[in-house]
């Protein structure tokens, strides 16, 4: 059975930062892309940023652009995201989601339960 | 970046009807690469749908998606009760991006 558990998520202030883990078992982690989705309060589902199987590919939605970064660890079958120069906006629900595939995010078959962060002041 | 309309916002049911949900793309979707899921509160969203029109793993037949281009369609063809939820189209022809979400509520 897949299971994808998320931690790290918390309160910060505008402009700090914050790591995201996603650790991952039941199927061979680095046969899939992995991705990071978000939900605002109240609202609907929104890509972050996905990685390929091995790493080496990484993809982003523009308003995270320059400030997060997805990573993975395969030898831990965990997944990253660190978080910097947050905004109020940025405050959701953060799911760690397996790809169906491995080299680039397509559409997701498993989902974590998801961790909040909240960026207020 | 390819927009995703979903229509109805919401979609007032009794159990046992059958459930029409619509979902517009801005820009035709390359290769049908649609994606339903369907989320119930407090939990994380569950696939329905890949590719347009196949169903996932343990996915009930009462569920089906249908459409090509611009225009996709999922179909819950009697309405349990566990299928109250909301659901979401994603496409994943350029980019990913999902669509705001139909919510399937109880009459």
């Amino acid at each position: 059975e897949v299971q994808l558990l998320e931690s790290g998520g918390n309160l910060v202030r505008p402009g700090e930062s914050l790591r995201l883990s996603c650790e991952a078992s039941g199927f061979t982690f680095d046969n899939y892309a992995m991705s990071w989705v978000r939900q605002a309060p109240g609202k609907g589902l929104a890509w972050v940023s996905g990685v390929s199987g091995r790493g080496g590919g990484t993809f982003y939605t523009d308003s995270v652009k320059g400030r997060f970064t997805i990573s993975r660890d395969n030898s831990k079958n965990t997944l990253y995201l660190q978080m910097n120069s947050l905004r109020v906006d940025d405050t959701a629900v953060y799911y760690c989601a397996k790809d169906n595939r491995y080299n680039y995010p397509y559409f997701f078959d498993s989902w974590g339960r998801g961790t909040l962060v909240t960026v207020s002041s | 970046e390819n927009v995703l309309t979903q229509s109805p916002g919401t979609l007032s049911m009794s159990p046992g009807e059958r459930a029409t949900l619509s979902c517009r793309a801005s820009q035709s979707v390359n290769s049908n690469y649609v994606a339903w899921y369907q989320q119930k509160p407090g939990q994380a969203p569950r696939l329905l749908i890949s590719g347009a029109s196949s169903r996932a793993t343990g996915i009930p037949d009462r569920f089906s998606g249908s459409g090509s281009g611009t225009d996709f369609t999922l179909t819950i063809s009697r309405l349990e009760p566990e299928d109250f939820a909301v659901y979401y189209c994603q496409q994943y022809g350029s980019s990913l991006t999902f669509g705001g979400g139909t919510k399937v509520e109880i009459k």
